[in-house]
């Protein structure tokens, strides 16, 4: 079995303040880990993805998140958040023929 | 390449009456997934379908079912609707290389009064 916890609900960061959003998960087989975002009134979209190799993982929007096995986490970072990051970030994992699971999402709230 | 598209975005229903939601995937990709999105529970997967047939189903009722054409187009069908049934409702589609990375549609809204 697998499951994902995101530890954050929401977290409240003023403009080009660096942020960290956390993600903590269980599985008993390798996994594959995700972060989504998502806008209002819209669907997700892929942030990054970790399938193996490096455990810093670059993604789009400049987010980057580490893969850390001993901790089970995959922690999403960004040095400087804009106004526009302001959304609801899912990080998911899936292993082996396992079906995705996402966590409950944190909502990214960014103030000028 | 355009991305998934779902049809309706919104839709309202009431209780007792069924509806269909329709997906088109990414051209060239044959792995469709639906979900459920609600404030309370999160992201739930509903099902997998992979070349027109069902690959993976989720804890849901008999309610809920799908169906995926030879194009990749998938559609869900909800029955007797119940006001539970409102949120949105996803669609992702996977390319043939990996089925691990999902595109998602926007979604369609369902609103049951």
């Amino acid at each position: 079995a697998q499951s994902v916890t995101q530890l954050d609900s929401q977290v409240p960061v003023f403009e080009e303040a660096p942020v960290e959003l956390r993600c903590n998960y269980s599985s008993s087989v390798s996994v594959y880990l995700f972060w989504y975002v998502q806008y209002p009134n819209q669907g997700l979209q892929l942030l990054l993805k970790y399938l193996s190799g490096s455990t810093l993982v670059k993604g789009i929007n400049g987010f980057e998140a580490e893969f850390n096995k001993s901790q089970t986490s995959f922690h999403l970072r960004k040095p400087s958040v804009h106004i526009s990051d302001t959304a609801e970030y899912f990080c998911a994992v899936k292993s082996g023929s396992y079906i995705p699971t996402f966590g409950r999402g944190t909502s990214l709230i960014v103030h000028p | 390449k355009a991305g998934v598209t779902q049809t309706p975005r919104y839709l309202i229903k009431t209780r007792g009456q069924q509806v269909t939601l329709s997906c088109s995937p990414i051209s060239g990709h044959r792995s469709v997934s639906w979900y459920q999105q609600t404030p309370g529970q999160g992201l739930q997967f509903l099902f997998e379908y992979f070349s027109e047939t069902q690959r993976n189903k989720g804890n849901f009722p008999g309610r809920f079912s799908g169906r995926q054409f030879s194009n990749s187009r998938s559609e869900m069908n909800v029955s007797t609707l119940e006001l539970g049934d409102s949120a949105l409702y996803l669609c992702a589609s996977s390319p043939p290389s990996t089925t691990d990375t999902q595109y998602f549609g926007p979604g369609t809204r369902l609103t049951v009064l």
